[in-house]
């Protein structure tokens, strides 16, 4: 089946100690995203990646860092996690080339206190 | 920069009506492409529609259809027959060539749609 996983699912943390969300596809997609989703903002980008060791800023990429090692896995690392990163996280993969439809994993909820 | 402006927060429509939803849109480019995704209480996002800037003819997929207005910078959707399954958040979203940023979409604030049974 063609999907898009994320790891862990729920998160809960405390100021400053460092994590890693995982991100892996299976449809061979170039491009992979992450963003977060906060109320009344929807989803804004954080990181994106457009070829294996090729990543660049998306608009709200303070305090996060990715890393493309490999085509399918794309995680996200919070090495010093703050309340206000409180949120849900979406990874997002696709074609570099039409249709341009964004696959979407299943959302990490994290909880920063 | 592109924005997206969803200006309804909230919607509730009775089960079997029809009901649109509004998006509209600023940018200064001529081709690009829309979509609405669905967000259930799962959180998993949907696409339910996408429109291609170039393209007149109005995005249609079962009893989901668009109002897209270039002029206007409007981008609607429309469900017709409502079902309870449409319980959801509702996402405009607006992606532009020549494609950059990794595809990247610009979301608006979303739309809670709720039908009532």
């Amino acid at each position: 089946e063609a999907q898009v996983t994320q790891n862990p699912r729920y998160l809960i943390t405390v100021t400053g100690k460092k994590l890693t969300v995982t991100c892996s596809q299976n449809m061979n997609h170039e491009y992979m995203s992450w963003y977060r989703q906060d109320p009344g903002l929807g989803l804004r980008q954080i990181y994106y990646s457009m070829n294996v060791e090729v990543t660049d800023k998306g608009d709200v990429p303070e305090g996060y860092k990715v890393s493309r090692k490999e085509k399918r896995n794309f995680p996200l690392i919070l090495e010093s996690p703050s309340p206000n990163q409180t949120s849900l996280y979406f990874c997002a993969s696709s074609l570099s080339t039409g249709p341009h439809e964004q696959y979407f994993g299943p959302g990490t909820r994290l909880t920063v206190t | 920069a592109q924005t997206v402006t969803q200006s309804q927060p909230e919607m509730s429509v009775q089960e079997a009506e029809t009901v649109t939803l509004s998006c509209t849109y600023d940018t200064s480019e001529n081709n690009y492409y829309l979509f609405w995704y669905k967000q259930p209480p799962s959180r998993q996002m949907i696409l339910v529609i996408r429109q291609e800037a170039y393209k007149q003819q109005n995005a249609t997929e079962n009893r989901f259809s668009v109002n897209f207005q270039k002029a206007a910078k409007s981008f609607s959707l429309k469900i017709s027959d409502s079902q309870l399954g449409d319980t959801a958040m509702y996402f405009c979203a607006f992606m532009k060539p020549p494609i950059r940023a990794g595809n990247m979409l610009t979301f608006g604030g979303g739309t809670r749609l709720m039908v009532k049974p």
